[in-house]
């Protein structure tokens, strides 16, 4: 298994452009997170699902869109880009059934706006 | 205030040190208090979880929960320098239900072992 897999890496945008980050998982889980991590800020959550069809907010879900089709993808919609946005972004994966606090997480996608 | 604080350090010890890494939190409701590890340039993975007041132990490491303090530590015995890591502090307050998972991260700490 590739567990979570992000793209891309990293990305440099302009203000007011928009991205979509790309998120898979090939556990079968039916939870997954969005979370963005700021230098000496922790990890905020942004937005999570349930399940395929089923998403709602986090903490931290202004500026952003997401959406659930499949099992395995849960892509995060950046519309206009702020600088409020450099950050790093972690999508991460749960069983159902498993530990309720045990998340995957991928590598992270590191986006810079300027 | 915080729901977690926890302080970001940097934390540098030689190898073989005994580390303690820390958190307090305001949020009577957290009864699942988790430990993740960060190296660098990678997602967190979960260390280790305890639900109760008291120690649990696992190998090297030992995670203590004090709920009357709301207080919780991480200690690393004979620490390596694989350990050097960010460490992150995170607390849940319903196994099931309506939280589905949602956890609340400290700032995390980052801690160098140098040989």
């Amino acid at each position: 298994n590739a567990g979570v897999t992000q793209t891309p890496k990293f990305r440099i945008l302009k203000i007011g452009q928009s991205m979509t980050l790309q998120c898979t998982q090939d556990m079968n889980h039916n939870y997954m997170y969005w979370y963005r991590q700021d230098p000496g800020m922790g990890l905020k959550l942004i937005y999570y699902s349930v399940g395929a069809g089923i998403t709602d907010k986090g903490e931290v879900p202004n500026g952003y869109n997401v959406s659930r089709s499949t099992t395995e993808d849960f892509p995060l919609r950046l519309e206009l880009a702020a600088p409020s946005q450099t950050s790093v972004y972690f999508c991460a994966s749960r069983l159902k059934q498993g530990f309720v606090y045990e998340q995957y997480f991928g590598p992270g996608t590191r986006l810079t706006v300027t | 205030q915080k729901e977690v604080e926890q302080d970001p350090g940097p934390l540098s010890v030689p190898e073989g040190a005994i580390v303690s890494l820390n958190c307090t939190y305001s949020n009577s409701a957290f009864q699942y208090f988790m430990w993740y590890r960060q190296y660098s340039r990678k997602g967190p993975e979960l260390l280790m979880y305890t639900y109760s007041s008291g120690n649990k132990e696992d190998g090297r490491f030992t995670a203590q929960v004090d709920k009357s303090s709301k207080y919780i530590s991480l200690f690393i015995r004979d620490s390596q320098p694989s350990d050097s890591a960010t460490y992150l502090c995170a607390m849940g307050d319903n196994a099931g239900g309506t939280s589905y998972g949602k956890l609340t991260f400290g700032q995390g700490t980052i801690l160098t072992v140098h040989p």
